[in-house]
Protein backbone atom coordinates (compact mmCIF):
# COMPACT_ATOMS: atom_id res chain seq x y z
CA UNK A 1 0.00 0.00 0.00
CA UNK A 2 1.50 3.26 -1.09
CA UNK A 3 2.06 5.89 1.62
CA UNK A 4 1.30 9.03 1.95
CA UNK A 5 2.72 11.39 -1.14
CA UNK A 6 3.66 14.83 -1.00
CA UNK A 7 5.06 17.01 -4.03
CA UNK A 8 7.25 18.73 -4.27
CA UNK A 9 9.29 17.87 -2.18
CA UNK A 10 11.54 21.00 -2.23
CA UNK A 11 10.35 24.42 -3.49
CA UNK A 12 12.03 27.72 -3.64
CA UNK A 13 10.19 30.83 -3.46
CA UNK A 14 10.50 35.23 -3.30
CA UNK A 15 8.55 37.13 -0.60
CA UNK A 16 4.88 38.11 -2.01
CA UNK A 17 5.12 35.15 -4.59
CA UNK A 18 2.21 32.65 -3.67
CA UNK A 19 2.25 28.31 -3.58
CA UNK A 20 -0.05 25.46 -3.79
CA UNK A 21 1.36 22.07 -2.23
CA UNK A 22 0.02 18.66 -2.90
CA UNK A 23 -1.13 15.94 -0.57
CA UNK A 24 -2.13 12.09 -1.66
CA UNK A 25 -3.22 10.17 0.95
CA UNK A 26 -3.12 6.69 1.46
CA UNK A 27 -5.79 4.86 -0.70
CA UNK A 28 -9.33 4.56 1.41
CA UNK A 29 -7.79 7.43 3.73
CA UNK A 30 -10.62 10.83 3.92
CA UNK A 31 -8.97 12.72 6.49
CA UNK A 32 -5.95 14.85 5.35
CA UNK A 33 -4.03 16.92 8.03
CA UNK A 34 -1.84 19.90 7.29
CA UNK A 35 1.21 20.76 9.76
CA UNK A 36 3.83 23.52 10.33
CA UNK A 37 7.66 22.45 11.16
CA UNK A 38 9.82 25.04 12.11
CA UNK A 39 12.65 25.01 14.42
CA UNK A 40 11.47 27.81 16.17
CA UNK A 41 7.64 27.41 16.84
CA UNK A 42 7.87 23.34 15.88
CA UNK A 43 5.27 21.27 14.82
CA UNK A 44 1.88 23.26 14.37
CA UNK A 45 -1.53 22.28 13.32
CA UNK A 46 -2.61 24.13 9.80
CA UNK A 47 -6.24 22.16 9.15
CA UNK A 48 -7.41 19.37 8.52
CA UNK A 49 -10.28 18.01 5.65
CA UNK A 50 -12.50 15.74 5.76
CA UNK A 51 -14.77 14.53 2.83
CA UNK A 52 -13.97 17.83 1.09
CA UNK A 53 -14.50 19.90 4.26
CA UNK A 54 -12.64 21.75 6.28
CA UNK A 55 -13.45 20.40 9.92
CA UNK A 56 -10.87 21.75 11.82
CA UNK A 57 -8.23 25.14 11.83
CA UNK A 58 -5.35 25.80 13.87
CA UNK A 59 -4.12 29.72 14.78
CA UNK A 60 -2.65 30.61 11.70
CA UNK A 61 -3.27 33.86 9.24
CA UNK A 62 -6.17 33.40 6.06
CA UNK A 63 -3.26 33.40 3.83
CA UNK A 64 -3.12 29.97 4.57
CA UNK A 65 -5.90 28.25 3.14
CA UNK A 66 -6.41 24.45 1.81
CA UNK A 67 -8.71 22.27 -0.01
CA UNK A 68 -9.86 18.78 -0.24
CA UNK A 69 -10.95 16.86 -3.77
CA UNK A 70 -13.67 14.54 -4.03
CA UNK A 71 -10.89 11.65 -4.24
CA UNK A 72 -9.24 12.91 -0.95
CA UNK A 73 -6.08 14.64 -2.70
CA UNK A 74 -5.59 18.16 -0.66
CA UNK A 75 -3.75 21.11 -1.34
CA UNK A 76 -2.89 23.91 0.59
CA UNK A 77 -1.75 27.11 -0.58
CA UNK A 78 -0.09 30.07 0.99
CA UNK A 79 -0.29 33.39 -0.71
CA UNK A 80 1.43 36.42 -0.12
CA UNK A 81 4.48 34.64 0.94
CA UNK A 82 6.55 35.99 3.93
CA UNK A 83 10.11 35.02 5.03
CA UNK A 84 8.41 33.03 8.54
CA UNK A 85 7.18 30.80 6.02
CA UNK A 86 9.84 28.62 5.48
CA UNK A 87 9.00 25.38 7.26
CA UNK A 88 8.83 21.96 6.50
CA UNK A 89 4.89 21.53 5.86
CA UNK A 90 3.47 17.87 6.64
CA UNK A 91 0.89 16.39 5.42
CA UNK A 92 -1.51 12.96 7.17
CA UNK A 93 -4.04 11.08 6.27
CA UNK A 94 -6.29 9.18 8.36
CA UNK A 95 -9.44 6.57 8.44
CA UNK A 96 -11.65 8.95 9.13
CA UNK A 97 -10.71 12.11 10.80
CA UNK A 98 -8.51 13.37 13.39
CA UNK A 99 -9.84 10.62 16.44
CA UNK A 100 -7.36 8.94 19.30
CA UNK A 101 -8.26 5.65 17.17
CA UNK A 102 -7.47 6.61 13.74
CA UNK A 103 -3.60 6.50 13.22
CA UNK A 104 -2.27 9.40 11.06
CA UNK A 105 -0.04 8.75 8.85
CA UNK A 106 2.44 11.27 7.58
CA UNK A 107 4.07 12.23 4.87
CA UNK A 108 7.56 13.06 3.62
CA UNK A 109 6.85 16.81 4.05
CA UNK A 110 7.65 20.00 1.77
CA UNK A 111 10.22 21.79 2.43
CA UNK A 112 9.54 25.80 1.47
CA UNK A 113 11.84 28.08 1.23
CA UNK A 114 10.80 31.67 1.01
CA UNK A 115 13.65 34.17 0.20
CA UNK B 1 -5.62 24.22 27.25
CA UNK B 2 -3.14 21.19 26.96
CA UNK B 3 0.36 21.88 26.62
CA UNK B 4 3.18 19.06 26.37
CA UNK B 5 6.74 19.58 27.63
CA UNK B 6 9.97 17.60 26.53
CA UNK B 7 12.79 17.97 28.88
CA UNK B 8 16.17 18.52 27.14
CA UNK B 9 16.24 18.97 23.58
CA UNK B 10 19.36 17.17 22.85
CA UNK B 11 20.38 13.68 24.14
CA UNK B 12 23.57 11.44 23.93
CA UNK B 13 23.67 7.81 24.22
CA UNK B 14 26.22 5.14 24.13
CA UNK B 15 25.25 2.32 21.80
CA UNK B 16 23.33 0.02 24.10
CA UNK B 17 22.79 2.27 27.01
CA UNK B 18 19.43 3.03 28.47
CA UNK B 19 17.23 5.29 26.05
CA UNK B 20 14.87 7.97 28.23
CA UNK B 21 13.13 10.35 26.82
CA UNK B 22 11.04 12.96 29.27
CA UNK B 23 7.30 14.10 28.26
CA UNK B 24 5.52 16.01 30.86
CA UNK B 25 1.35 17.24 29.76
CA UNK B 26 -0.62 19.62 31.38
CA UNK B 27 -4.23 18.60 31.25
CA UNK B 28 -7.55 19.25 33.19
CA UNK B 29 -8.34 15.44 32.25
CA UNK B 30 -5.87 12.70 30.94
CA UNK B 31 -5.36 13.21 27.14
CA UNK B 32 -4.31 10.52 24.54
CA UNK B 33 -1.09 10.26 24.27
CA UNK B 34 1.47 9.36 21.44
CA UNK B 35 5.55 9.34 20.77
CA UNK B 36 6.60 10.11 16.84
CA UNK B 37 9.92 9.94 15.49
CA UNK B 38 10.97 11.62 12.45
CA UNK B 39 14.19 10.52 10.88
CA UNK B 40 16.02 12.94 8.91
CA UNK B 41 14.10 14.36 5.69
CA UNK B 42 11.46 12.15 6.34
CA UNK B 43 7.70 12.34 8.20
CA UNK B 44 6.64 11.44 11.20
CA UNK B 45 6.24 8.07 12.03
CA UNK B 46 4.10 6.79 15.36
CA UNK B 47 6.02 5.03 17.71
CA UNK B 48 3.16 3.99 20.28
CA UNK B 49 0.52 5.78 21.97
CA UNK B 50 -1.53 5.27 25.35
CA UNK B 51 -5.45 5.89 24.87
CA UNK B 52 -7.06 3.98 27.81
CA UNK B 53 -6.23 0.31 29.86
CA UNK B 54 -2.62 -0.55 30.69
CA UNK B 55 -0.52 2.28 31.17
CA UNK B 56 2.51 0.40 30.08
CA UNK B 57 2.66 0.80 26.66
CA UNK B 58 4.81 -1.22 23.83
CA UNK B 59 5.71 0.17 20.32
CA UNK B 60 7.78 -0.28 17.57
CA UNK B 61 11.72 -0.64 17.77
CA UNK B 62 11.63 -2.06 21.24
CA UNK B 63 10.21 1.21 22.62
CA UNK B 64 7.73 1.42 25.49
CA UNK B 65 6.52 4.13 27.85
CA UNK B 66 4.74 4.55 30.62
CA UNK B 67 1.64 7.21 31.52
CA UNK B 68 1.50 8.04 34.97
CA UNK B 69 -1.45 10.37 36.14
CA UNK B 70 -0.16 11.54 39.30
CA UNK B 71 3.32 12.66 37.56
CA UNK B 72 1.41 13.88 34.76
CA UNK B 73 4.04 12.25 32.63
CA UNK B 74 4.49 10.10 29.76
CA UNK B 75 8.36 9.16 29.25
CA UNK B 76 9.59 7.04 26.62
CA UNK B 77 12.20 4.53 26.92
CA UNK B 78 14.18 2.02 25.28
CA UNK B 79 16.04 -0.68 27.26
CA UNK B 80 19.13 -0.75 24.72
CA UNK B 81 20.01 1.95 22.39
CA UNK B 82 21.00 1.40 18.71
CA UNK B 83 22.64 3.56 15.80
CA UNK B 84 19.61 3.42 14.17
CA UNK B 85 17.61 5.26 16.86
CA UNK B 86 19.43 8.37 16.04
CA UNK B 87 16.65 10.72 15.41
CA UNK B 88 14.23 13.39 16.40
CA UNK B 89 11.12 12.32 18.73
CA UNK B 90 8.14 13.74 19.32
CA UNK B 91 5.55 13.82 22.03
CA UNK B 92 2.25 14.50 21.34
CA UNK B 93 -1.48 14.84 22.96
CA UNK B 94 -5.12 14.94 21.82
CA UNK B 95 -8.41 16.13 23.79
CA UNK B 96 -11.86 15.01 22.67
CA UNK B 97 -12.28 18.93 24.14
CA UNK B 98 -9.70 19.96 21.24
CA UNK B 99 -11.46 17.87 18.51
CA UNK B 100 -8.09 15.37 18.77
CA UNK B 101 -6.13 17.95 17.42
CA UNK B 102 -2.30 16.79 17.53
CA UNK B 103 -0.42 19.19 20.09
CA UNK B 104 3.12 18.42 19.91
CA UNK B 105 6.31 18.77 22.09
CA UNK B 106 9.19 20.91 20.59
CA UNK B 107 11.17 17.41 20.24
CA UNK B 108 14.20 15.89 21.67
CA UNK B 109 16.99 14.61 19.32
CA UNK B 110 18.65 11.37 20.19
CA UNK B 111 22.64 10.97 18.85
CA UNK B 112 23.67 7.20 19.84
CA UNK B 113 27.91 7.25 19.81
CA UNK B 114 29.22 4.16 19.11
Amino acid sequence: KAGVTQTPRYLIKTRGQQVTLSCSPISGHRSVSWYQQTPGQGLQFLFEYFSETQRNKGNFPGRFSGRQFSNSRSEMNVSTLELGDSALYLCASSLEGAHWYNEQFFGPGTRLTVL
Amino acid sequence: AQSVTQLGSHVSVSEGALVLLRCNYSSSVPPYLFWYVQYPNQGLQLLLKYTTGATLVKGINGFEAEFKKSETSFHLTKPSAHMSDAAEYFCAVSLRSNDYKLSFGAGTTVTVRA
